[in-house]
């Protein structure tokens, strides 16, 4: 079974700076979708980035990008010139990609805190 | 666009109680989900329908039920709520037809089972 694991509860940063969460996942499969979602304080699940595992480019979506290491399983996202809206829970989650497996597994998540 | 609509935002019950969760999307999407979301285990796959008049078990089904009312709308029933069914549930969905997987949340629900 796939698991995925955010082994950061909890990290801080300060306003303007950059910070990195981890995520790491267990699969057997050789095509597969990596996540990173937002939850703010309003509940609402926002997809941040996604990568797709046959491409070797990392993916990035303006201040957001992720560092993708396919051969050690591991997706983590980066912050640049942090900013108080980034303040969030963050989730890391996997899906293969073979039609018919419609599980997205998540991550635990990582609490945000952006220090002005 | 209203997205995935859920209702009701929150609701309180009593051991026994049963209730409805609604889930309706206006995306014309062929998947949708009820995921749980509890402090410190992240969000939990109850069930999933990948199309209009299928459903499959998640990870934690117990204690649920569900149903593909058609396209747009997928419930989820506890039919004896219990104080372990508190929690925040969520409801997805998913295009299909375009494999890339990316799910779009409602804004949760807050079930409190006293």
């Amino acid at each position: 079974a796939q698991t995925v694991t955010q082994s950061q509860p909890e990290m801080s940063v300060q306003e303007a700076e950059t910070v990195t969460l981890s995520c790491t996942y267990d699969t057997s499969e050789s095509d597969y979708y990596l996540f990173w979602y937002k939850q703010p304080p309003s509940r609402q699940m926002i997809l941040v980035i996604r990568q797709e595992a046959y491409k070797q480019q990392n993916a990035t979506e303006n201040r957001f990008s992720v560092n993708f290491q396919k051969a050690a399983k591991s997706f983590s996202l980066k912050i640049s010139d942090s900013q108080l809206g980034d303040a969030a829970m963050y989730f890391c989650a996997y899906r293969a990609t073979n039609f018919g497996n419609e599980k997205l597994t998540f991550g635990t998540g990582t609490r945000l805190t952006i220090i002005p | 666009n209203a997205g995935v609509t859920q209702t009701p935002k929150f609701q309180v019950l009593k051991t026994g109680q049963s209730m409805t969760l609604q889930c309706a999307q206006d995306m014309n999407h062929n998947s949708m989900y009820w995921y749980r979301q509890d402090p410190g285990m992240g969000l939990r796959l109850i069930y999933y329908s990948a199309s209009e008049g299928t459903t499959d078990k998640g990870e934690v089904p117990n204690g649920y039920n569900v149903s593909r009312l058609n396209k747009r709308e997928f419930s989820l029933r506890l039919e004896s709520a219990a104080p372990s069914q508190t929690s925040v549930y969520f409801c997805a969905s998913r295009r299909a037809e375009k494999n890339t997987g990316e799910l779009f949340f409602g804004e949760g629900s807050r079930l409190t089972v006293l």
